[in-house]
């Protein structure tokens, strides 16, 4: 069964530092890009993001280059998404999710991992 | 960046009733379009992909189609479980995109 597990919920302050992460089984985890979406409170669904775990290429929204950064562990079978100084704009809930095997739609999603960023 | 425009916005139906949303790409990206359904507190499903190919386990009443730039999210025969908000999202060219959402509501 293909599982896409999400790290914890986070509450962090403005200004600090945050890696989540993906962890996909029941797959072969270099074989499928993995996307990460943003859906602040409210809101609608947000592409952020692509890598591929088999040789790490990434594409990032314009939206996002240069606010976030998506790398893989392919040993964990692990995606990550980081911030180097959060904002308060960047509350929202963060979504994996696994590509189909020609790259075109996700079909499978990790359950999401809530970011707070408050003073 | 291709923009993907869902009407409507929000929708309020009885159960039985049909639901026809719409999509409609800024410009042309053949059937690289794809629905997914999100109900409250969950992550999202892929319902159809390629605008009118069923994904695996959904049910039947869920169907898509397309034309030209246009592209239909119907569901037959409303249920009670399809109270969710449903989006588009293209696949044609990077950056991939998704539509602003339709909520349905069951009445």
């Amino acid at each position: 069964e293909v599982q896409l597990v999400q790290s914890g919920a986070e509450v962090k302050k403005p200004g600090e530092s945050l890696k989540i992460s993906c962890k996909g089984s029941g797959y072969i985890f270099t074989n499928y890009w993995i996307g990460w979406v943003r859906q602040m409170p409210g809101k609608g669904l947000e592409w952020m993001g692509i890598i591929y775990p088999g040789d790490s290429d990434t594409r990032y929204s314009p939206s996002f280059q240069g606010q976030v950064t998506i790398s893989v562990d392919k040993s964990l079978s692990t995606a990550y998404l980081q911030w180097s100084s959060l904002k308060a704009s960047d509350t929202a809930m963060y979504y994996c999710a696994k590509t189909s095997d020609d790259g075109n739609y996700f079909d499978h999603w990790g359950q999401g991992t809530l970011v707070t960023v408050s003073s | 960046e291709i923009v993907l425009t869902q009407s409507p916005d929000f929708q309020s139906v009885t159960p039985k009733e049909k639901v026809t949303i719409t999509c409609r790409a800024s410009q042309t990206i053949g059937s690289n379009l794809h629905w997914y359904q999100q109900k409250p507190h969950q992550s999202p499903k892929l319902l159809i992909k390629y605008a009118s190919q069923s994904f695996s386990g959904v049910p039947s009443r869920f169907s898509g189609s397309r034309s030209g730039t246009d592209f239909t999210l119907t569901i037959n025969s409303l249920e009670a479980e399809d109270a969710a908000t449903y989006y588009c999202h293209q696949s044609s060219t990077l950056p991939l995109t998704f539509g602003g959402g339709t909520k349905v509501e069951i009445k």
